[in-house]
C-alpha cells in the first residue's frame, strides 16, 4: 500500500531562518511523483514544488527546495529565509503511477514563523 | 490555468438529509477527484472520475455517491448525511503535467457542517 507520513504536526521556525519539513513515502512503484503543497488559513491549496522519482538532482523553486533521498524514501520541505506569510499548513503528497492519476497526502504539518 | 468551480462554499445540513455538492470545470479536462481534509488526516480521496459515466471509489467512500454525466460537472452526493461528514470538500481535476503545477487544479473547497 502507498502511504505518505509526515510526523511533525506542528513546527515553529524563526523569521528569516530555515526550516526543514520531513516527509517519508512507502511505495513498491518505481515511477512516483511527489508534492509538496501548501495551505494557508484561507484554505486554498497552494502548488509549491514537485520531484519526479528518476529527476536526479533536487527539485528547488524559489526558497523552496526538495531534500529527495530515493534510498531512504523521503521527500523533505526546505524553505530557506522563512517569512511571516510561510505561516501555514504544510502537505507532502504522492502520486503513484498508474492509480489513476490519484494523489496520496501526509497528514500535513502546521508550520508557525515567529516575527 | 484551468478553471475549477466548487458549489456552495459553505452548507450547514441535518442529520439524514441528502446533500450534493458539484465540481465544475471550464476545460475538458478527463480526470477528476473528490477528497475530504480532516484535522489530523491531511486530505483523502472519496472518489474520483476518469470519464463520463466512469467513476470509482477512493479510501473513504463509504456514505458517498459520485455521478459524472457531462465532463464539465462532477457531483459528490452524501445520500444521508450524518456528523462525520462533517468535514472540508476538495474537487481537484488532473491537468497537463508539465509546469507550473505538475498536474493538479484544486477548487477552493465546501466546507459542510452536518448537525
Amino acid at each position: 500500500a502507498q502511504k505518505i507520513t509526515q510526523t511533525q504536526p506542528g513546527m515553529f521556525v524563526q523569521e528569516k531562518e530555515a526550516v526543514t519539513l520531513d516527509c517519508t513515502y512507502d511505495t513498491s512503484d518505481q515511477s512516483y511523483g511527489l508534492f509538496w503543497y501548501k495551505q494557508p488559513s484561507s484554505g486554498e491549496m497552494i502548488f509549491l514544488i514537485y520531484q519526479g522519482s528518476y529527476d536526479e538532482q533536487n527539485a528547488t523553486e524559489g526558497r523552496y527546495s526538495l531534500n529527495f533521498q530515493k534510498a531512504r524514501k523521503s521527500a523533505n520541505l526546505v524553505i530557506s529565509a522563512s517569512q511571516l506569510g510561510d505561516s501555514a499548513m504544510y502537505f507532502c503528497a504522492m502520486r503513484a503511477r498508474d492509480q489513476g492519476g490519484k494523489l496520496i497526502f501526509g497528514q500535513g504539518t502546521e508550520l508557525s514563523v515567529k516575527p | 490555468d484551468a478553471g475549477i468551480t466548487q458549489s456552495p462554499r459553505h452548507k450547514v445540513t441535518e442529520t439524514g438529509t441528502p446533500v450534493t455538492l458539484r465540481c465544475h470545470q471550464t476545460e475538458n479536462h478527463r480526470y477528476m477527484y473528490w477528497y475530504r481534509q480532516d484535522p489530523g488526516h491531511g486530505l483523502r480521496l472519496i472518489h474520483y472520475s476518469y470519464g463520463v459515466k466512469d467513476t470509482d471509489k477512493g479510501e473513504v467512500s463509504d456514505g458517498y455517491s459520485v455521478s459524472r454525466s457531462k465532463t464539465e460537472d462532477f457531483l459528490l452526493t452524501l445520500e444521508s448525511a450524518t456528523s462525520s461528514q462533517t468535514s472540508v470538500y476538495f474537487c481537484a481535476i488532473s491537468v497537463l503535467r508539465g509546469r507550473p503545477n505538475y498536474g493538479y487544479t484544486f477548487g477552493s473547497g465546501t466546507r459542510l457542517t452536518v448537525v
